[in-house]
């Protein structure tokens, strides 16, 4: 298994400028989140997925967007760039837990290896 | 609104020391903490604790959780220059499967 990947690994953006990060997995993961990291501020949640077409907002979702139109691909798109939005991208999957047939608990979430973006 | 708390922010210790980091959490409907080790990547998964009182181990690192202190401890015995991180501790609620991140503490391990 590749686990989750993430591409590109860098990229320079000037402020307007929009763009897509992408994110898959191979391990048949329900669930797959963006997060971005800055200096001081720890992982802050931007959106995140339970399933095939189902999306939601985390806690700094402002400037971009997400879809999930399959299980392995979640692609981050940046609207109009800005450089706030410098930082490191992490996207993350993790598989849920069933019981019986039923869904029971979510379990660790692996991390790929990042994009770190930058913009002018 | 949530809160976790890792202290000491960073922490430079020898090789073969014994360190201990902390984690003070206050979140609505606690369901999990989740400890990270993140070298100059992806941060990789250490431990998820669920409940009081029972230590987790894996090697030379262990990790206890306190539900009703709001806290959780990661120690790391006879250190290595391998062991130097930012460790990330992270909470997680009851039926939602996002964490909220602490801002890591960052362990230097001289030889």
């Amino acid at each position: 298994n590749a686990g989750v990947t993430q591409t590109p690994k860098f990229q320079v953006l000037k402020t307007g400028q929009s763009m897509t990060l992408q994110c898959a997995q191979d391990m048949n993961h329900e669930y797959m989140s963006w997060y971005r990291q800055d200096p001081g501020m720890g992982l802050r949640l931007i959106h995140y997925s339970v399933g095939a077409g189902i999306t939601d907002q985390g806690e700094v979702p402002n400037g971009y967007n997400v879809s999930r139109s399959t299980t392995e691909d979640f692609p981050l798109r940046l609207l109009s760039a800005a450089p706030s939005q410098t930082s490191v991208y992490f996207c993350a999957s993790s598989y849920l837990s069933t019981t019986s047939g039923r869904a029971s608990s979510y379990n660790e979430q692996f991390f790929g290896p990042g994009t770190r973006l930058t913009v002018l | 609104e949530d809160k976790v708390v890792q202290s000491p922010l960073s922490l430079v210790v020898h090789e073969g020391d014994t360190v201990t980091l902390n984690c003070s959490y206050e979140v609505t409907n606690f369901r999990s903490l989740l400890w990270y080790k993140q070298e100059k990547k992806a941060p990789t998964f250490l431990f998820m604790l669920t409940s009081s009182g029972i230590e987790k181990k894996s090697g030379r690192l262990s990790s206890i959780l306190d539900k009703k202190e709001l806290f959780s401890i990661l120690n790391i015995t006879a250190t290595q220059t391998g062991d130097s991180a930012i460790y990330l501790c992270a909470v997680r609620r009851a039926g939602a499967n996002n964490l909220f991140f602490g801002t890591g503490t960052r362990l230097t391990v001289i030889p």
